[in-house]
């Protein structure tokens, strides 16, 4: 499955440093969604643009950064970050079809914060 | 804000039984989805169900939403050892209404099947 791509796969950074994610979708989608994903917690939905707009942001830390600068890509900009931070983070895409917006996941990139 | 529970949280089963996950929403839902993660993996879509007391089948899966639209769940018959994974379903407010689909996921069950 290469539908959503994202790189790096794994990342190791240290508090003060700053990294992106990157992630792109080659399914044709008009919308777009990061989530985070701890060993304990649900998926937790941090942003979604839709045609390019941030949309949603459900209470993220400012240390967190999304940038969509078209419909294919999508980035989280990290800076600053804590080691609860240490996750899988995950992005989606989907295409509303009526009633259906299934979503399309890339593999994730695993980070951890030290 | 919307809650969606699912139970249980873990499963073991000897292959060739039965596997059943349960989710609840605190708010109805417009529809709801479901996911399989393998070990490693990235979730995968499976499913999606949108009508009250809607029932789809995928081979060996059974799915149901519920009259309500408030509750779901997941039954897959003589379980294999390619089920091992973690199964989350995810609904969508009625209170949506937008151009995407903004999901509310559940824990997850993580289900092991022993050969």
């Amino acid at each position: 499955e290469t539908g959503v791509t994202q790189t790096p796969r794994h990342l190791v950074m240290g508090m003060t440093n700053k990294k992106s994610l990157k992630c792109e979708q080659h399914l044709g989608h008009n919308a777009m969604y990061w989530y985070k994903q701890s060993a304990k917690k649900p998926l937790e939905l941090m942003f979604v643009y839709s045609l390019e707009e941030r949309v949603e942001n459900n209470s993220v830390p400012s240390r967190f950064s999304p940038e969509c600068p078209n419909s294919s890509h999508l980035f989280l900009h990290l800076h600053t970050l804590q080691p609860e931070d240490s996750a899988l983070y995950l992005c989606a895409s989907s295409q509303a079809r009526g009633t259906y917006y299934e979503q399309y996941f890339g593999p994730g990139t695993r980070l951890t914060v030290t | 804000g919307q809650q969606v529970m699912q139970i249980p949280q873990y499963q073991h089963v000897q292959e060739g039984e039965d596997f059943t996950t349960y989710c609840n929403s605190s708010t109805t839902l417009s529809n709801i989805q479901w996911y399989k993660q393998r070990p490693g993996g990235h979730p995968v879509f499976l499913i999606q169900l949108v009508k009250s007391g809607e029932v789809k089948k995928q081979k060996r899966l059974t799915f149901q939403f519920g009259e309500a639209k408030k509750n779901s769940s997941l039954h897959i018959t003589a379980t294999q050892t390619t089920d091992v994974g973690t199964y989350f379903c995810a609904g969508r407010s009625r209170a949506g209404g937008t151009s995407y689909g903004k999901l509310t996921f559940g824990q997850g069950t993580i289900l092991t099947v022993h050969p």
